[in-house]
């Protein structure tokens, strides 16, 4: 059973830092594609990164460009995602998924809570 | 303000169809494959559709998809109370080279 686990979410103050973590098991990792969305509160999904298998590629939506990384362990099965310079607009739910084509990402995980505020 | 523009809310009685519409532009749905998703917050979003019309293994076939030049449309029949949820489309923007999501649409089975 394919099985996404996140965790690493929190509160922290503006300007601060997060690593969220997922933990993957159930296929093979290192070559799939990750992808993170995230929900803001009364919001809407929104697509924040993604990942391919080996780490050589990745890409990320405009308003993360330059303070969020995505990253990969392929030897824990893990895609990471550091979280710089956080602001109080970056709060919300944040889930990992698997790439199954592109933009079609299936399971994804539970998801893990992020809240930026003074 | 959403790249893929769709409905805020729709509604309909249980055992009726609804269609959700998703529209785009070249850049992305034009040239690049639709996916539909099922979200209730707080709860992992579930993948509906893929590649346009493509059902994951245990979606029943009373969710279709299609696409049409910069447009794509989820069908849903056979309404259930069980449907009621935000309904997403996604595809990738060539131009900006990232995944993109519509603004979600609000399923209300009345």
């Amino acid at each position: 059973e394919v099985q996404l686990v996140e965790s690493g979410g929190g509160s922290v103050q503006p300007g601060g830092s997060l690593r969220l973590s997922c933990a993957a098991s159930g296929f093979t990792f290192s070559n799939t594609w990750m992808h993170w969305v995230r929900q803001a509160p009364g919001k809407g999904l929104v697509w924040v990164a993604r990942i391919k298998g080996d780490g050589s590629s990745t890409n990320y939506v405009d308003s993360v460009k330059g303070r969020f990384t995505i990253s990969r362990d392929n030897a824990k099965n893990t895609v990471y995602l550091q979280m710089n310079s956080l602001r109080a607009e970056d709060t919300a739910v944040y889930y990992c998924g698997r790439d199954l084509h592109i933009a079609a990402a299936s399971p994804w995980g539970q998801g893990t809570l992020v809240t930026v505020s003074s | 303000q959403s790249v893929l523009t769709q409905p805020p809310s729709v509604s309909a009685a249980p055992g009726q169809k609804v269609t959700i519409s998703c529209s785009g532009s070249s850049s992305n749905i034009g040239n690049n494959y639709v996916s539909w998703y099922q979200h209730l917050p707080g709860t992992a979003p579930k993948l509906l559709i893929y590649d346009n019309n493509a059902r994951p293994s245990g979606i029943p076939d009373r969710f279709s998809g299609s696409k049409s030049g910069t447009s794509a449309t989820l069908g849903i029949t056979g309404l259930q109370t069980g449907d009621e949820a935000d309904y997403y489309c996604a595809t990738w923007d060539s131009s900006l080279s990232a995944v993109v999501f519509g603004g979600g649409t609000k399923l209300t089975v009345l």
